[in-house]
Order: structure tokens, then C-alpha cells, then sequence
């Protein structure tokens, strides 16, 4: 089976430009979470899908917004974006709840 | 409000020799997840553990969940220079909504 996948892999934006980026989850897989890594703030959570609807939801502002297509793949968007959200984006899937979660080689965002 | 603390953030270790990473964490969870990144990689999932008890174990790699303490472990036995890696705990509390990483452990294995 493919891996997970995520577009692009780099990115470079200005801040109060949007972005979109898009993973790919192993096929079969239902669910997506996505997670932002910064050397500040390390790991965080950002949400999760299953099946179309979102499960769970860190602590993020609404410039963060996320969907998942009937195919199970999945975006997040950032709108007006700031310094700080240059990070690693990471994107997982996985078969269930309790099954172990595959990870994509992430999108790597800068904000200038 | 969901805390995860981990110890060692930093741990030297010589091949062959056995150690451990903690990882505490504030609230009852519903899972506890444990993670592998390797330098400028993504991350790969190494155990997750769901119920008081709960041990698993992969290679080198043991990993066990105390609820009642609110405390996993993870073992290293005798270490290789391949499990170099920054090691990550994760736990989440699903009826809260809330997922929190701990800040890692940078483990480095020497000859």
C-alpha cells in the first residue's frame, strides 16, 4: 500500500496570505488528524476527522480550519497567516480509533 | 487543563545498557501514545496503550501504561546506536476534546 501522502512539501508564504494543504491517508483508512510542530511550542494537535466529520479539536484559533472528503482525504487551510505559523505540518491516518496512526513526511511552512 | 511532562529531555547512553523515559501526565486520558522522530524526519508511531496495565513491546522497545499513577514508561534494553531519535509521549482525552504532547526526550546512543 502507498504511504501517506502530503502537498507541498514546502511552502512559502507572506503573512495575510491563506494556504492550503492537502494529505492523502493510506487507502482504506478513515480517519486524519493533522498536528503542527514548532521548535517553540514543540507538538500540538490541531483536529481529526473521521468519515467526513471532525472528531476532535485542539486549541487552535479559527484561522485553522480543516475538512475530509469522501475519499478520506483531507485539508487543512490557515487564513491570514502570521509569523508564527511557520512550522512542520504533519498529517496521520489511521484504521480506527485504537489502531496505529501512519504518518505522512509533512509539509514544512514558512511565513515571511 | 491536560499537562504531559516528560524525563529525561535529554538522555546519553552507551550501546548495550538499559534505560528509561517517563511520562506523566495531569488528567485521566483515554489513550497514551508514544512516537519515534529521527532528525529532520517525520514521526512514526511507535505503541499506543489504552488501559491500566497495558504493555507492549517492539524490538528493544517496551512500553507500559500505569492509569492509576498517571504514568508511562518507556524501556530501552540494551541499547544500539539505531534508536537514536527524539522520543515523544502523547495523550488524549477524547470526551474532553483535548491532546497533549510531551516535550520529548532527545536520546542519543554511543558505541
Amino acid at each position: 500500500k502507498a504511504g501517506v501522502t502530503q502537498t507541498p512539501r514546502y511552502l512559502i508564504k507572506t503573512r495575510g496570505q491563506q494556504v492550503t494543504l492537502s494529505c492523502s491517508p493510506i487507502s482504506g483508512h478513515r480517519s486524519v488528524s493533522w498536528y503542527q510542530q514548532t521548535p517553540g511550542q514543540g507538538l500540538q494537535f490541531l483536529f481529526e476527522y473521521f468519515s467526513e466529520t471532525q472528531r476532535n479539536k485542539g486549541n487552535f484559533p479559527g484561522r485553522f480550519s480543516g475538512r475530509q472528503f469522501s475519499n478520506s482525504r483531507s485539508e487543512m487551510n490557515v487564513s491570514t497567516l502570521e509569523l508564527g505559523d511557520s512550522a512542520l505540518y504533519l498529517c496521520a491516518s489511521s484504521d480506527g480509533w485504537v489502531e496505529t496512526q501512519y504518518f505522512g513526511p509533512g509539509t514544512r511552512l514558512l511565513v515571511l | 487543563e491536560l499537562k504531559v511532562e516528560q524525563n529525561p529531555l535529554f538522555l546519553s547512553m552507551q550501546e548495550g545498557k538499559n534505560y528509561t523515559i517517563y511520562c506523566n501526565y495531569s488528567t485521566t486520558s483515554d489513550r497514551l501514545y508514544w512516537y519515534r522522530q529521527d532528525p529532520g524526519k517525520s514521526l512514526e508511531s511507535l505503541f499506543v496503550l489504552l488501559s491500566n496495565g497495558a504493555v507492549k513491546q517492539e524490538g528493544r522497545l517496551m512500553a507500559s501504561l500505569d492509569t492509576k499513577a498517571r504514568l508511562s514508561t518507556l524501556h530501552i534494553t540494551a541499547a544500539v546506536h539505531d534508536l537514536s531519535a527524539t522520543y515523544f509521549c502523547a495523550v488524549d482525552t477524547y470526551n474532553n476534546n483535548d491532546m497533549r504532547f510531551g516535550a520529548g526526550t532527545r536520546l542519543t546512543v554511543k558505541p
